[in-house]
């Protein structure tokens, strides 16, 4: 069975601070990909990532990073110097290559000012 | 401009009144999906269409249709609603899977069955 976690409900910290979202994922095949998706407060949901499973290389996008890691089936994400229109639901989310598409429960995130 | 529509945006009923949510698409995308989102639940895909004429079931289809019956188009049919129905839902469609799957998504409707 596929599933993806995240543990953390919701996160809040303090602008500037740094903040890693966990998402770690279950699944048997040897093809998939993960994505992370972001929902604002105004409700959208816009595409921050892609990674196949074939490529575990960190990538890094201006103050967003992402470490993925076959070993622990984690593919964690990391605001660096967080700010407050970083605030949003963080959803996780596993596609093995199927058509089917499996998300994580979200992880609220509030920045405060 | 490339975007997913869906109809209504909001949406108040009573429970057992048929309706249709409309989704529509101008990116030419092969694949569409309908999801659910739920207050500690996230999104939970309901059907998916691959190509026209060709759907499956998601994690949670009971109670919902859908057809595909022109590329662009997918909408989302509560033959019977219920109280339980109550969510907020989305559409979203990405190119063939071959390509790329990362996936659009539509504004969102949120439907409330009293």
């Amino acid at each position: 069975a596929q599933k993806v976690t995240q543990a953390q409900t919701e996160i809040s910290v303090v602008e500037k601070e740094d903040v890693t979202l966990d998402c770690v994922y279950e699944t048997r095949d040897t093809t998939y990909y993960l994505f992370w998706y972001k929902q604002p407060p105004s409700g959208e949901l816009v595409f921050l990532i892609r990674r196949n499973s074939f490529d575990e290389q960190n990538e890094i996008s201006g103050r967003y990073s992402w470490n993925f890691q076959k070993s622990t089936s984690s593919f964690n994400f990391t605001i660096t110097a967080s700010q407050v229109v970083d605030s949003a639901v963080y959803f996780c989310a596993l596609n093995s290559g199927t058509y089917k598409y499996i998300f994580g429960t979200g992880t609220r995130l509030k920045v405060l000012a | 401009e490339a975007q997913v529509t869906q109809n209504p945006r909001y949406l108040i009923t009573v429970t057992g009144k048929k309706l249709t949510v409309t989704c529509s698409q101008n990116m030419n995308h092969e694949y569409m999906s309908w999801y659910r989102q739920d207050p500690g639940l996230g999104l939970r895909q309901i059907y998916y269409s691959m190509n026209v004429e060709v759907t499956d079931k998601g994690d949670v289809p009971e109670g919902y249709k859908v057809s595909r019956k022109e590329k662009r188009n997918f909408p989302l049919i509560l033959e019977s609603p219920s109280p339980n129905q109550t969510s907020l839902y989305f559409c979203a469609s990405s190119p063939r899977l071959a390509e790329s799957n990362e996936q659009f998504f539509g504004p969102g409707t949120r439907l409330t069955v009293l």
